[in-house]
């Protein structure tokens, strides 16, 4: 049973350039959480999507960030326009959400803003 | 979700039994405990739950005390690759909430020395 996936591992953009993160959740999994982890910080949660809905996106900053997790395909989050300070590791997570509610991670997409 | 306290950081020799401490003073009654960890770079990694009893599963085992303010994370035989800081979390759970997200503390640094 594979884990949770996500894609690409490593990403670098330049100033002003989107960033498209990818999150397979694990299988059976309905439930996918978003987190980042700013350099020598901890880890900070930012939405938590079920298929085709946001539930809580307590944790998204308001402008540039969005996520989805359509009904077919992985959770994707975008960053437009990114800049130096959205450097960070993304890590995603999935649940079941029924029948347990521990969450799995991803080895997370390191982004690198030049 | 209540606020937990650990110590920021802990050795132990290999071989020997881990014991990370937490502190919930301010835990309700449907809080379940729960017990993450995060090895360098890596994505965080489940331990283990709990509400009221003691747990144990392959990676730990889980007391909490009885009044339910405090917990131990006991990793019975600490290996160089359980290296990692660790995150005790309490967190509501029901079919309403479906788990919701994980708020992470600033964890233990746990170090085991050969």
């Amino acid at each position: 049973n594979a884990g949770v996936m996500q894609n690409p591992r490593h990403l670098v953009r330049r100033r002003g350039q989107e960033a498209r993160l990818r999150c397979s959740p694990m299988k059976g999994h309905s439930h996918v959480y978003w987190y980042r982890q700013l350099p020598e910080e901890g880890l900070k949660f930012m939405v938590y999507l079920q298929k085709e809905n946001i539930i809580d996106e307590s944790g998204m900053p308001k402008e540039r960030f969005s996520a989805e997790f359509p009904k077919e395909g992985p959770s994707i989050l975008r960053i437009q326009q990114v800049v130096r300070g959205d450097s960070a590791a993304y890590f995603c997570a999935s649940s079941h959400g029924i029948y347990s509610y521990e969450q799995y991670f991803g080895p997370g997409t390191r982004l690198t803003v030049t | 979700d209540a606020k937990t306290t650990q110590p920021p950081s802990m050795d132990c020799a290999e071989g020997r039994a881990a014991n990370l401490p937490c502190n919930h003073s301010t835990i309700s009654g449907n809080e379940y405990v729960y017990w993450y960890r995060q090895i360098h770079s890596q994505g965080p990694q489940y331990i283990i739950h709990g509400l009221k009893n003691n747990e144990t599963n392959e990676m730990a085992s889980l007391i909490i005390t009885e009044d339910r303010k405090s917990s131990t994370l006991i990793l019975p035989h600490a290996t160089l690759r359980d290296t990692a800081v660790y995150y005790c979390i309490v967190r509501v759970v029901n079919p309403y909430n479906q788990g919701g997200k994980l708020i992470f503390g600033q964890g233990t640094e746990l170090s085991v020395k050969p």
